[in-house]
């Protein structure tokens, strides 16, 4: 399977807890993105790297979120100090370059904060 | 900023029937126009995708045409079928943006 993955598909956690999740993005893409999408609304953008450069973070993404992206190869996305209203699903997408900008979703990891 | 607007579902419908989500959009200059759909548990799929005006992208079945004049992308299909159920969600992708704005979709559920 050459799509993008994303590890674990489901997270329940304490609030005040950190998580962390993987995104594998598909090998030839150089643009990698995180959102974030709760029930009933459309993928929200939370950040995007171009390689290893992270170039955009949302004001949504606050303190308690930070991603890498070390090797410009798979991404993390953690969350310190978890809180009920982080609850949601984190959706990874890559492209790349020079193709209209397309991009290919990863089945998502859920996120229960309880 | 860029906007997309879609119709509100869920939209219930039986097999073999036709089916139409509405789409419009706000944006400046002139976007790039997309549908993904989303089954349950899944991340989004692209479904199909028109660059300029009077475009049709089409896939599966499923059609729309990228109307300047209206501002519109609406997803057609001539029979829908139980396995096109899903979230079906409406996107643009304003020149010289990554970043897509997506619409809060439509559940779309056939039944038998």
């Amino acid at each position: 399977d050459t799509g993008v993955s994303q590890d674990p598909r489901h997270k329940i956690t304490k609030r005040g807890q950190n998580v962390t999740f993987r995104c594998d993005p598909i090998s030839e893409h150089n643009r990698l993105y995180w959102y974030r999408q709760t029930l009933g609304q459309g993928p929200e953008f939370l950040t995007y790297f171009q390689n290893e450069a992270q170039l955009e973070k949302s004001r949504l993404l606050s303190d308690r979120f930070s991603a890498e992206r070390p090797k410009g190869s798979f991404s993390t996305l953690e969350i310190q100090r978890t809180e009920q209203g982080d609850s949601a699903m984190y959706l990874c997408a890559s492209s790349r370059t020079g193709l209209g900008n397309e991009q290919f979703f990863g089945p998502g990891t859920r996120l229960t904060v309880l | 900023g860029d906007s997309v607007t879609q119709m509100e579902g869920p939209v219930t419908l039986s097999e073999e029937a036709f089916l139409t989500i509405n789409c419009t959009y706000t944006a400046t200059g002139y976007p790039s126009l997309f549908w993904y759909v989303q089954y349950p548990g899944e991340g989004l799929q692209l479904l199909l995708k028109a660059t300029k005006a009077d475009d049709k992208g089409s896939n599966k079945g499923f059609e729309a045409t990228y109307r300047k004049e209206t501002t519109s992308f609406h997803l057609e299909k001539g029979s829908v079928q139980v396995s096109d159920s899903a979230v079906y969600f409406c996107a643009l992708l304003s020149g010289g943006s990554y970043i897509p704005t997506f619409g809060r979709g439509t559940s779309l559920i056939v039944h038998p």
